[in-house]
């Protein structure tokens, strides 16, 4: 298994460019989510999924778009790159929510100049 | 206010000695589970720990257990014996419902 994988690992982008990152996981998770590491902030939600067709909004939504049309891939769209989405993006995916461990990506790294 | 504090940005330990790392968390859900993971230099996010807010024992995995006291909304992290190889960043988290939310992480150093 490759359990979850994210492409690109590097990414520089312009201001109003857009994007998708990638994510994949062949686990047959149920449930995928997208986060956002910033210094000193943690991890925080952006986007998840609690199955094929099912998205919802996490903490910090504005200006991130996801779809989840099979169970494997969960991508994130940029719609309009800003600098305050340089990031480091993780996707994560679990077998469901509750007590489930969630398994990340190796992540990717975001610059928007 | 925050669901997650973790109120040490830093923490300092000798190699083979004991550390705790402090989080306490926030929620009025009677059911959340709360999970610990390790973040090294490299940045993969590793998960170490769960607890489950209606398990009656302290989770335990090897040399990681978790200090669970309900009442006190705390869940820490014990590292026993640490070795150089547990330096990293260590973030708690809790789950409610579909959500994971994380606390702001501390950076554990080990030295020798």
């Amino acid at each position: 298994n490759a359990g979850v994988t994210q492409t690109p690992k590097f990414q520089v982008l312009k201001t109003g460019q857009s994007m998708t990152l990638q994510c994949a996981q062949d686990m047959n998770h149920e449930y995928m989510s997208w986060y956002r590491q910033d210094p000193g902030m943690g991890l925080r939600l952006i986007h998840y999924s609690v199955g094929a067709g099912i998205t919802d909004q996490g903490e910090v939504p504005n200006g991130y778009n996801v779809s989840r049309s099979t169970t494997e891939d969960f991508p994130l769209r940029l719609l309009s790159a800003a600098p305050s989405q340089t990031s480091v993006y993780f996707c994560a995916s679990s077998r469901g929510t509750g007590t489930y461990e969630q398994y990340f990506g190796p992540g990717t790294r975001l610059t928007v100049t | 206010a925050q669901k997650i504090t973790q109120t040490q940005p830093g923490m300092f330990v000798q190699e083979k000695e004991a550390v705790t790392l402090d989080c306490t968390y926030d929620t009025s859900d009677p059911s959340y589970g709360l999970f610990w993971y390790k973040q090294p230099s490299s940045g993969e996010m590793i998960f170490l720990i769960y607890q489950g807010s209606y398990d009656q024992q302290n989770a335990t995995e090897g040399r990681y257990s978790l200090n669970f006291q309900k009442a006190r909304k705390s869940a820490n992290l014990v590292i026993s014996a640490s070795q150089l190889g547990d330096s990293a960043m260590y973030f708690c988290a809790m789950r409610e419902d579909s959500t994971l939310t994380f606390g702001k992480g501390t950076m554990l150093l080990v030295s020798p």
